[in-house]
């Protein structure tokens, strides 16, 4: 199954900064996903993106999407302490049912 | 509350020994995974049932086993022929026909080998 990639590995930002990662994939896809995870914790779902859609927004989140790149990128604007945590992005084949996640970017925010 | 619930949060194993994972929900969700992440690393899937008394490999099936046989328990067992199951281990659930499968995840096992 295909997972998606997550660039960077690490990102380090002062708060009040913007935080902007990106996801690579390789086939087609229904949607696309982000999660967050914060340490020894489950992941929480954050945004869900159609493959017919190119933007999406929810509170501070922004997601966009390139079908024709096969790549999706999550912004967080004016980010806070509180925004530290692992963000995951997921996608689902067309036909599949299961959910592949990639090995997600970790994003310390500093006080 | 409305959730998925995984017991218990810390679990030790010996050599040779089968442990079990217990997973509930009461999001009366269809679909259950059972997820393994490493340290650093991302999710890969284990098991995953999308209805009572049926269930798949994922990718990552060898030295696991799991059962189906309530619509909100999916435990995972962790067999002796797991050689590497040091790992944190993550129960889902998800509603088919909601329009995108958003899964919904517990707050993880933590198995160590002593």
């Amino acid at each position: 199954s295909q997972q998606g990639e997550e660039d960077p590995q690490a990102l380090s930002i002062q708060e009040g900064e913007n935080a902007t990662m990106n996801c690579s994939y390789k086939t087609s896809i229904n949607n696309l996903q982000w999660y967050r995870q914060n340490s020894g914790r489950g992941l929480v779902h954050l945004i869900l993106i159609r493959s017919n859609e190119r933007e999406k927004h929810s509170g501070r989140l922004r997601v966009t999407l390139d079908t024709s790149k096969k790549s999706s990128s999550l912004l967080i604007t004016a980010s806070r302490a509180a925004d530290t945590a692992s963000y995951f992005c997921a996608t689902r084949d067309p036909g599949d049912y299961k959910l592949s996640f990639g090995a997600g970017t970790t994003v310390t925010v500093r006080a | 509350d409305g959730g998925i619930t995984q017991s218990p949060k810390y679990l030790f194993r010996k050599e040779g020994q089968n442990v079990t994972l217990s997973c509930e929900q009461n999001l009366n969700h269809d679909a259950m995974y059972w997820y393994r992440q490493d340290p650093g690393q991302g999710l890969r899937l284990i098991y995953y049932s999308q209805i009572v008394n049926d269930f798949q490999k994922g990718d990552i099936a060898e030295g696991y086993s799991v059962s189906r046989e309530k619509k909100e328990s999916f435990p995972l067992t962790v067999t002796s022929a797991q050689k590497n199951p040091t790992a944190f281990y993550l129960c889902a659930s998800s509603a088919p026909g909601n329009g995108g499968n958003t899964i919904y995840f517990g707050e993880g096992s933590w198995l160590t080998v002593v």
